[in-house]
Parts: C-alpha cells; sequence; structure tokens
C-alpha cells in the first residue's frame, strides 16, 4: 500500500524566503505526481504536474523535482509572499486517476 | 472556461438520513472523482467515473455510492448518515482517464451530521 509523507508538518518563515516542500513515498511504482495548494476551507488548486517520465517541472516561482528512485518529490517556493500561506498537498497516481495524498504541510509566510 | 462547480456548498443532515452532492465538471472533461477529506483521515478516494461507468472505488461502505450521467456530471450518495461521515467532500475533473492526467478540483461540500 502506498504511503505518502509530506515533511515538515507546519512550516513558518518571514516573507522573501526561499522554501522547499517535501514528499516521501514508499511505492515508486508511480504515473505521476500532482502538487497541491489548499487555502482553508477551501478546495484544491492545482499547482503542478510531474509525469512519469519528467524530472522537474516549474512555474512561475515554483518548482517541483521527482525523483521515483529515491520515493521523493521537493516542491521549492522562491521569494515567499504572504499569499502564499495555505496547506501544500503533494499527491500521486499509481494509474488511473485514482489520487494518494500526501498529510500536507501547513505553511505559513509572515511579513 | 468555468472550473468544477458542486452543489451544494454546505448540508447539514441528522443520522440516519440520506444526502446526494452534485458535481459538474471542466466542459469537455469526462472523468469525475470524488474524495472525503476530514482532520483525523486526510483526502481519501472514494470512486472514479468515466463515460457513466465506474473504473475505480475506494475502500469506503457500501453505504456511499455514485453515479455518472452521459453529461458527465457526477451524483454521490451517502445512506444512512453517520456522525463519521461529518467532512468536505470534494469532487475533481479530468479530460480522460488513464495516465497522466491532471486533475482539477472543485470548492466542495462542507456535510455535517447531527
Amino acid at each position: 500500500k502506498q504511503e505518502v509523507t509530506q515533511i515538515p508538518a507546519a512550516l513558518s518563515v518571514p516573507e522573501g524566503e526561499n522554501l522547499v516542500l517535501n514528499c516521501s513515498f514508499t511505492d515508486s511504482a508511480i504515473y505521476n505526481l500532482q502538487w497541491f495548494r489548499q487555502d482553508p476551507g477551501k478546495g484544491l488548486t492545482s499547482l503542478l504536474l510531474i509525469q512519469s517520465s519528467q524530472r522537474e517541472q516549474t512555474s512561475g516561482r515554483l518548482n517541483a523535482s521527482l525523483d521515483k528512485s529515491s520515493g521523493r518529490s521537493t516542491l521549492y517556493i522562491a521569494a515567499s509572499q504572504p499569499g502564499d500561506s495555505a496547506t501544500y498537498l503533494c499527491a500521486l497516481t499509481g494509474g488511473g486517476n485514482k489520487l494518494t495524498f500526501g498529510t500536507g504541510t501547513q505553511l505559513k509566510v509572515e511579513l | 472556461k468555468a472550473g468544477v462547480t458542486q452543489t451544494p456548498r454546505y448540508l447539514i443532515k441528522t443520522r440516519g438520513q440520506q444526502v446526494t452532492l452534485s458535481c459538474s465538471p471542466i466542459s469537455g472533461h469526462r472523468s469525475v472523482s470524488w474524495y472525503q477529506q476530514t482532520p483525523g483521515q486526510g483526502l481519501q478516494f472514494l470512486f472514479e467515473y468515466f463515460s457513466e461507468t465506474q473504473r475505480n472505488k475506494g475502500n469506503f461502505p457500501g453505504r456511499f455510492s455514485g453515479r455518472q450521467f452521459s453529461n458527465s456530471r457526477s451524483e454521490m450518495n451517502v445512506s444512512t448518515l453517520e456522525l463519521g461521515d461529518s467532512a468536505l467532500y470534494l469532487c475533481a475533473s479530468s479530460f480522460r482517464t488513464g495516465v497522466n492526467n491532471e486533475q482539477f478540483f472543485g470548492p466542495g461540500t462542507r456535510l455535517t451530521v447531527l
């Protein structure tokens, strides 16, 4: 059974800092990995999708990498802003559209 | 292009009742998946529908059921509600099923069971 863990569970940083969120998974037989953000009480917003044949994806200040052999993905946020405060979730599929979600990292960016 | 819409946004029910939630996917998307989110269990997969057929099912009791219509809209039904069914129910749509599909989520339906 696939287990997905995100470390740290919570993170507080000053505005402008670069930061890295981690996602670890136990079964490397995955097809793709998707990063989401969730604001309190809201749905999920897709940030980046890394397909199985890719090693990384970039969108604006966000960069996500995937290393299937080591069972790890990282989300890098450059020059963090208060608007980045949210819970970040990684999710992966082993085929089909069933997503297995990580435990989430709650990020707070302070002024 | 409109995003994924879910109705209603909030529901309050009592134990033993049943409830139906609705999800309209992004135009052109044919796959709809449902998830339950609770503070204790996080996000858990309920089921996926593609072209009116259930493609995959999570580990939930038979009280949880769903269906998909020919226009790709989907409904989820929970019968004989229990207190533990209180959760945020999210649906996600994707253009197709299979691999390498980006999924887009709706705002969710907050269900409270009293």
